[in-house]
């Protein structure tokens, strides 16, 4: 069956300091994955998607994910933390034939300290 | 273009109350889907439909209802409500290319 685990369920960093949000998946056939973003008392927004293109993909706001099939990860990187990103991020994965539901990590909770 | 939107934004009921929450998209997809958001949880699914016309359980349909008034419209149906289904319900429908788009979210009190 398929799953996702996101590592770690709060993370904390500096401003300016990298941030690095680990996912991996497990998944029998290739999979489609998702960063989303939710902002506090809003609903969540994409932030990048792997559908079997590049395996380096770049988002919105300074952030990108590698998709790398030997680790079945999707690690999300943004270079430098800035305060606005502080938020709840999910990972989620989907695959061809099965209705379009995505399954969901838990979630993880990024605090960037001034 | 709204995308998605969902109605109420907030609401209280009280133990046996029932209600409908709304849900409208204005992107012409064909599938939509409730999702539950309750903390340490993640999203879990309620219901979602594939199309215009079918309906189908995810992992918690306990509880509750959908119907699938048209295209743009999914609604969701609390007939007996329990503090138990107090949490923040989204809306999302999703496109070819796999992507949901989410509403804003209601949130729900039930006492």
């Amino acid at each position: 069956a398929q799953s996702v685990t996101q590592l770690g369920s709060h993370v904390s960093v500096s401003e300016g300091a990298l941030v690095l949000l680990r996912c991996n998946y497990s998944s029998s056939v290739p999979p489609y994955l998702f960063w989303y973003v939710q902002y506090p008392n809003q609903g969540l927004q994409l932030l990048l998607k792997y559908t079997s293109a590049a395996t380096l993909v770049k988002g919105i706001n300074g952030f990108e994910a590698e998709f790398k099939k030997s680790e079945t990860s999707f690690h999300l990187t943004k270079p430098s933390a800035h305060m606005s990103d502080a938020a709840e991020y999910f990972c989620a994965v989907t695959y061809a034939g099965n209705n379009r539901k995505l399954i969901w990590g838990l979630g993880t909770s990024l605090a960037v300290n001034p | 273009n709204a995308g998605v939107t969902q109605t109420p934004k907030f609401q209280v009921l009280k133990t046996g109350q029932s209600m409908t929450l709304q849900c409208a998209q204005d992107m012409n997809h064909n599938s939509m889907y409730w999702y539950r958001q309750d903390p340490g949880m993640g999203l879990r699914l309620i219901y979602y439909s594939a199309s215009e016309g079918t309906t189908d359980k995810g992992e918690v349909p306990n509880g509750y209802n959908v119907s699938r008034l048209n295209k743009r419209e999914f609604s969701l149906r609390l007939e007996s409500a329990a503090p138990s289904q107090t949490s923040v319900y989204f809306c999302a429908s999703i496109s070819g290319s796999y992507e949901q788009y989410f509403g804003p979210g209601t949130r729900l009190t039930v006492t």
